[in-house]
């Protein structure tokens, strides 16, 4: 399994709502990635997780609130969120985090956040 | 952390090989590099690694001269398909993303 599975795939949210977008993998991996993207922007990163233990937070504001509960699971909580928060959220992860060699990065499919 | 340069874009035609360069000029000993083509509304998709020399796999070939500060992606014989951002990182852990190259293929 190669896969690294994100739930949901749209998601609709008004600003007040609270929600939370799941990532998922079964592949080993102790490294986990959170990325925003932008329409014709590239993928910017937002957080990392090393052995479930977040290792890089990229100043991404309080609104976004990251947690990993285990070494397969990687969840973004969300809160008062603003309309220019809307974008593609990619989950990725990999085999490493520090050392000589990340190694290959898994990307899931994403999760559309509108922010209305 | 090492920033990449690359071209913000390119047009090739089916059938052509096509290589794109990203410049590093500041590439660390330990840094590797790496290739990612990403299609609209889809996550990005490794390509290619390599950290000297030359890598080679079934789409792609990875050229590294001896200093290390530039690298080339090449796609021999590319489809419509191929029209994609091509992202090239460097580093061991950072994993943050440069502009890209968008390759268009035309018929």
């Amino acid at each position: 399994d190669t896969e690294v599975t994100q739930t949901p795939k749209h998601l609709v949210m008004g600003m007040t709502n609270k929600k939370s977008l799941k990532c998922e993998q079964h592949m080993g991996h102790r490294a986990m990635y959170w990325y925003k993207q932008k329409a014709k922007k590239p993928p910017e990163l937002m957080f990392v997780y090393s052995y479930e233990k977040l290792s890089i937070n990229e100043s991404v504001p309080s609104r976004f609130s990251p947690e990993c509960p285990n070494s397969s699971l990687l969840n973004l909580h969300l809160h008062a969120l603003q309309p220019e928060d809307s974008a593609l959220y990619l989950c990725a992860s990999s085999q490493y985090v520090a050392g000589a060699n990340t190694g290959e990065l898994f990307f899931g499919e994403g999760s559309r956040l509108t922010v209305l | 952390l090492a920033k990449t340069t690359q071209p913000i874009s390119m047009d090739s035609y089916e059938g052509q090989e096509v290589n794109i360069t990203c410049s590093h000029n500041n590439i660390a000993t330990n840094d590797y590099i790496t290739w990612y083509q990403q299609f609209p509304s889809q996550g990005p998709r490794f390509i290619i690694q390599g950290y000297k020399t030359k890598v080679t796999n079934e789409v792609a070939s990875l050229f590294i001269p001896a200093d290390r500060k530039s690298s080339t992606l090449s796609l021999p014989r590319v489809s419509l398909s191929d029209t994609a951002v091509y992202y090239c990182l460097v580093g061991e852990g950072d994993m943050r993303f440069g502009a890209g190259t968008r390759l268009t293929v035309k018929p």
